[in-house]
């Protein structure tokens, strides 16, 4: 079974910061990729997928890379609202990492 | 406006079965596939199973198969059912549409906590 690598498990940046969160695959899954943002009591938000296409609405301080098995999210400036978990998923297996949590300070 | 709905928050007792409902509207029903996912504490997001409402046709993981149902019950609504409950089973569960089989999640519900307590 694949399995999919998340990391850091949390991390806590200032605003304007930019942030990187790593996705890793236990065997290639091409670009397979997809990135969520959880937030308590709201419905979750597909951000991006096929590992680098910017859902419709998403803000353009989002952007994903990555092929096979390394795959990165990143925010080029750190925004409030951003604090939320972020979860990749293998759209295939429908597996996902297993979270990581974005503080904002 | 697309979005789907789910029915409130449920406490159930070990052996039980619960209900969780999804209703769909913005969108036609039978043109997406339509999966439930979990997010339960210390075990992170585990996919359930898919359900094509077009045809009726199930697929679930391995570890649900033979307590997970999934039915249409409206012409814009489905119903997940798991049955022979336990306390692992506390978790948020969430509705969520993809295109295809395959494909990423565009549009979730809002969860539904259900929480399995004697």
């Amino acid at each position: 079974d694949i399995q999919m690598t998340q990391s850091p498990p949390t991390l806590s940046a200032s605003i304007g910061d930019r942030v990187t969160i790593t996705c890793r695959a236990s065997q290639s899954i091409s670009n397979w990729l997809a990135w969520y943002q959880f937030k308590p009591g709201k419905p979750p938000q597909l951000l991006m997928y096929k590992a680098s296409t910017l859902e419709s609405g998403v803000p353009s301080r989002f952007s994903g890379s990555g092929f096979g098995t390394q795959f990165t999210l990143t925010i080029s400036s750190l925004q409030p609202e951003d604090s939320a978990t972020y979860y990749c998923q293998q759209y295939n297996t429908h597996v996902f990492g297993q979270g990581t949590k974005v503080e904002v300070k | 406006q697309v979005q789907l709905v789910q029915s409130g928050a449920e406490v159930k007792k070990p052996g039980a079965s619960v209900l969780v409902s999804c209703m769909s509207s913005g969108y036609t029903f039978t043109n997406y596939y339509l999966h439930w996912v979990r997010l339960a504490p210390g075990r992170g997001l585990e996919w359930m199973g898919v359900f094509n409402p077009a045809i009726g046709e199930t697929s679930s993981a391995q570890r649900f198969r033979g307590r997970v149902t999934m039915t249409r019950d409206t012409s814009a609504g489905a119903v997940m059912e798991l049955s022979n409950l336990r306390s692992e089973d506390t978790a948020i569960y969430f509705c969520a549409r993809s295109g295809s089989i395959y494909g990423a999640f565009d549009i979730w519900g809002q969860g539904t906590l259900v929480n399995v307590s004697s």
